[in-house]
């Protein structure tokens, strides 16, 4: 089957640090999406992992181990802006398909 | 780079009319092109699959002849949603993928309400 998991919301404080986990089970996988979505608008790319590591761009970094089915979301110096829902979405059958789950719905407080 | 478009951004229609959508690739040719639907709180709904010059791949339960999709070329993909009825006003959000590439890059979206 095909599965996604991650918190359905989280709070952090701005200027602080907050991981978004994601664990996945999908039938095929090449690798794993992270996509942010603000209310009301559509999914701007974040970041995209094949290997197994940390690729880091900027304030945001992103984690993925295969073996575990696991992957991270790392949002450092947290801005305002960064209330937005994440999205976690591997790959599925097909290179390009992606599974989606409803999201990281992430509350940034003053 | 990368940019998608989708006009129009929003549209209000009576129900039983047709509506159609434009997803367009800006700045790159998309060999392929996704129709997602998104209710409110609700994850990302696929419902088609679109490949330039070839018919669409349907998701199931998305009827087919009432979501018609045609992508005649490598930088427009169309979606018409046929007889709308109030249950079809929804968030459609078009994504396009670069040719040879695994990202896909998402329109604004379309915002439709049927009365």
């Amino acid at each position: 089957g095909q599965n996604i998991d991650q918190p359905t919301e989280m709070t952090a404080t701005e200027g602080a640090i907050v991981q978004i986990n994601c664990t996945y089970q999908t039938s095929g996988f090449n690798g794993l999406f992270w996509y942010q979505q603000h209310a009301g608008e559509a999914p701007t790319f974040l970041s995209y992992n094949v290997l197994d590591g940390l690729e880091e761009k900027g304030r945001f970094s992103s984690f993925l181990s295969r073996s575990k089915g696991y992957s991270y979301l790392l949002l450092k110096e947290l801005q305002m802006k960064d209330s937005a829902s994440y999205l976690c979405a591997p790959t599925g059958d097909s290179n390009y398909q992606l599974i989606w789950g409803a999201g990281t719905k992430l509350i940034i407080k003053p | 780079g990368a940019v998608v478009s989708q006009h129009p951004s929003w549209v209000i229609c009576k129900s039983g009319t047709s509506v159609k959508i434009e997803c367009r690739s800006l700045d790159f040719q998309a060999t392929t092109m996704f129709w997602y639907r998104q209710f409110p709180k609700q994850s990302l709904m696929l419902m088609a699959t679109s490949n330039e010059g070839s018919k669409a791949t349907y998701e199931q339960g998305v009827e087919k002849d009432k979501f018609l999709i045609n992508h005649a070329s490598l930088t427009l993909s169309t979606l018409t949603v046929t007889s709308a009825h109030p249950e079809d006003s929804s968030f459609y959000i078009c994504s396009a993928l670069p040719g040879g590439k695994e990202t896909q890059y998402f329109g604004p979206g379309t915002r439709l309400l049927v009365l």
